[in-house]
Parts: structure tokens; sequence; C-alpha cells
């Protein structure tokens, strides 16, 4: 693939469960990010860490939460999701600054199923 | 603020022929631009991208894409056309003056190459 791995791949889980999502950069990169891919939907945004400083989109609900513990490691948390959460969920990986090739890396995906 | 339009939700074309995928932008400044290309159950892979220089960019698997400053758009463009090209495919751009080094994604186009 392309240098980013994720984890796991496929993960079906109830609404009541909490599960983590993980994503590993292995191209020296310092910013990172989570998008959500909805069937019919525009690619969502939803958390970008650069230089381990969070940004991210105010309409994420926040039985969603990310830690990037290091600059390589990204880790989206899940707790009482529900149904309309179940997406392809994509993290990426780029080099930002006056360096920076501004091209993002994406992982192969979590297909997430909330039952 | 930046913006990227892909006006067609899919495009069919048959095998051997020409294909143009749309895409157009609006930024404040100056642009980058990107195109990159989903296979089925797979994250987006980098296709290629107009930084600065020659308006025509190559990139991957023999696709092309053409800058256009004055209709401000950036077509994908292949001069002959592979049944193994049917994927989605996303146009992004970066506004390089506004200070943000997230892009934002197209909506998607589905290619579909018929044999």
């Amino acid at each position: 693939e392309t240098g980013v791995t994720q984890t796991p791949r496929h993960l079906v889980m109830g609404m009541t469960n909490k599960k983590s999502l993980k994503c590993e950069q292995h191209l020296g990169h310092n910013a990172m990010y989570w998008y959500k891919q909805s069937a019919k939907k525009p690619l969502e945004l939803m958390f970008v860490y650069s230089l381990e400083e969070r940004v991210e989109n105010n309409s994420v609900p926040s039985r969603f939460s990310p830690e990037c513990p290091n600059s390589s490691h990204l880790f989206l948390h899940l707790h009482t999701l529900q149904p309309e959460d179940s997406a392809l969920y994509l993290c990426a990986s780029s080099q930002e600054g006056t360096s920076g090739t501004d091209t993002q890396y994406f992982g192969p995906g979590t297909r997430l199923t909330v039952l | 603020a930046q913006s990227v339009a892909q006006p067609e939700d899919q495009v069919n074309v048959a095998e051997g022929n020409p294909l143009t995928v749309k895409c157009t932008y609006s930024v404040s400044g100056n642009p980058y631009l990107f195109w990159y290309v989903q296979y089925p159950n797979r994250g987006l892979q980098f296709l290629l991208k107009y930084i600065t220089g020659d308006n025509l960019v190559k990139g991957s698997y023999g696709f092309e894409a053409e800058f256009n400053k004055s209709q401000t758009s950036f077509h994908l463009k292949k001069p002959s056309a592979l049944v193994s090209d049917s994927a989605l495919y996303f146009c992004a751009v970066r506004d390089i003056s506004g200070g943000s080094y997230i892009p934002t994604f197209g909506r998607g186009t589905s290619l579909i190459v018929h044999p």
C-alpha cells in the first residue's frame, strides 16, 4: 500500500460497545488525518493532528474521540455509536511546512458497521 | 475559502477510447490541485498534482491533467482507457495563499470503462 496502515480493516459493533481504530504511518510525516467516507456523500474531514496540535471539524459528534500519542500513530476511539456512523473510516498523513510535499497518503480504511 | 466541484457523478467510456473526468475549483489565491483514485474497498491513492510550472501534469498509470487558470479547471485525462481504470476519482484543491494545509475534496466521479 502507501506506507499508512490501519487496523482493523473491518469492524462490527453494537451501539453500546467501545472500540478503537488504529492508524500508523511509516513515512516520517508530521500531520495525520481522520476522514469519514459514507456512500453517496462527500469525503468528510473529522480530525487533523499537525505537529501534535489537534484541529477538528465541529460537526463531529463527541462519541468520536481522537488520540495522537506521537507523530506516527493516530487512534479514533468510538463509544455509543449510532447506525448512521457506519462508514469507511480513512486515515491519511502528509508532510506539512516549507519542505512539505503537500500530498496526502491514505491508508486502506476501516469498514465500520454499527448494528 | 476553497472549493472544488466534480460535475459528473459517473463517466462511462469504452475501452480504448480517451477519457476525461472533469474538475473545477475556486480559491482566493493560487491553487495546489490533486487527483486521487479509489478502487473498491481501498483507500485513496495519489495520482498526480499541480503545484507550479507546466500546465500539463503527468501522473501514474498513464493519466495526465491540464491546469487551466482562466477556466479554473483541472480535468483528468487518459488517451486510451482500460477496464482496470474503472474506479472512483477524486479531485482536491488547496489554496496555498489561505494559510491552511488541509485540502478540500470533490464528491468523486465514478469512472466505468466498458470492454
